[in-house]
Formats: C-alpha cells, structure tokens, sequence
C-alpha cells in the first residue's frame, strides 16, 4: 500500500517561529502536494512539486515555501507562522499521470495551532 | 472561474437508510470529477472517479456517482449506509492546469 507520512500529527507554536512541516512517500510518486484544510473552505493547494527541486505556487502561497531535494520528501515551510495559519495541513503525493487522473494518496495531517 | 459546489454542509442518516451527495461543477468542457472520503482523524482517500464514457461509475465501500452533464452533477449515492460510512465526504474535479479543485466537503453523520 502507499503511504504518505507527516512527521507530526499535532503541533503549537509561537507566532514568528519558524515551523518545518515533513511529508514522506514511500511508493517513488513523481508529484507532490500540500494542501490546507479549514472548515467550510475544503481542501486549498499551496504548493505543489512535479520533480525533485520543482515546485509551483497553488491557489494560497503566501506565507508558505517549499522544499524538495528528494523524490520522496516534501517539506512546507512557514517562514514565520502567524495565527491565520492555524489549520490542517495534508500532504499527498501521485504518480505523474496521477495528477491528470485525480488519483491522490493523502497523509493523514498536520495539526497546527499557532498561538 | 471554475468551482465545485457541495450545497450541503451536514447530513444525518438513518443506518440502513440510503444516501446521496449533491455535487455540483462549472466548467466548459467536461471534466475529471472525484469523490474522496475522510474518516475521522484520517487523511482522504478515493472513492471514485469519472473521466468519459459510462455516466455511472462504481466504486469503493459500496458507493456510486452519477454524472449528469445537464445539471452539471456528478451526485455519490449509497443504497444502505453503515455506520462506518460517518465521514466528510469531498467532491473534486481536475482543472485544466491538471490540479485539482476541491468542494468545501460534506459531513455525513449516521443514527443507529
């Protein structure tokens, strides 16, 4: 089975830190996602990455870097966090034609409370 | 601009009672439409899709959608719901930058 591990469930910071949010695959997808969570917003794409050192703004990139140096790695950045980014955070990886095809395999989040 | 449309937020059913999940979508063409489901502290997962052809597609955990291109629907549907099935549910389709949109979810809650 394919499986997408976020490093952290839960975590709270300090508004102004610095926070790393991790994201794993383990079945060598091309294509990489961070998405955010809010009640009665769904799911909103922030970065995505279709190669290793690749990556593309989504819908709400500010605030927000990315990182990949490794196929399997995805890592979201909050350069400083501020309290409007308290959410969910789902990463989800796909093959290369996954993502013309919807296919998405989700981790199952990053809880983050800024306070 | 295009957009998906889940029009309602909570719904309660019955266990045994059957189901159905609006979703609507505006785009020009036809496009590649999703169900994706999420239990409880989980991460989503695919439930079905539609790309082309038969406008009733079959898929996991005993669910089914059908797209309707007059209506601009794409409707999931569970004949009998098992308690199991408690989760947000999310419509989704495939924009033409090939990334996904999602609708802002419905939550399904089921009595016993």
């Amino acid at each position: 089975d394919v499986k997408v591990t976020q490093s952290s469930r839960y975590l709270v910071k300090r508004t102004g830190e610095k926070v790393f949010l991790e994201c794993v695959q383990d079945m060598d997808h091309e294509n990489m996602f961070w998405y955010r969570q809010d009640p009665g917003l769904g799911l909103r794409l922030i970065y995505f990455s279709y190669d290793v050192k690749m990556k593309e703004k989504g819908d709400i990139p500010e605030g927000y870097s990315v990182s990949r140096e490794k196929k399997e790695r995805f890592s979201l950045i909050l350069e400083s966090a501020s309290t409007n980014q308290t959410s969910m955070y789902l990463c989800a990886s796909s093959f290369k034609g996954g993502a013309n095809t919807g296919e998405l395999f989700f981790g199952e989040g990053s809880r983050l409370t800024v306070l | 601009a295009q957009s998906v449309t889940q029009p309602d937020i909570h719904i309660t059913v019955s266990e045994g009672a059957s189901l159905e999940l609006r979703c609507n979508y505006s785009y020009g063409a036809t496009p590649y439409l999703f169900w994706y489901v999420q239990s409880p502290g989980q991460g989503l997962q695919l439930l079905l899709k539609y790309f082309s052809g038969d406008t009733l597609v079959q898929g996991i955990k005993g669910f089914e959608a059908e797209f309707k291109r007059s209506q601009s629907s794409f409707n999931l549907r569970k004949p009998s719901v098992h308690w199991s099935d408690a989760a947000e549910y999310f419509c989704a389709a495939r924009r033409a930058t090939n990334k996904l949109i999602f609708g802002t979810g419905t939550l399904l809650a089921v009595q016993p």
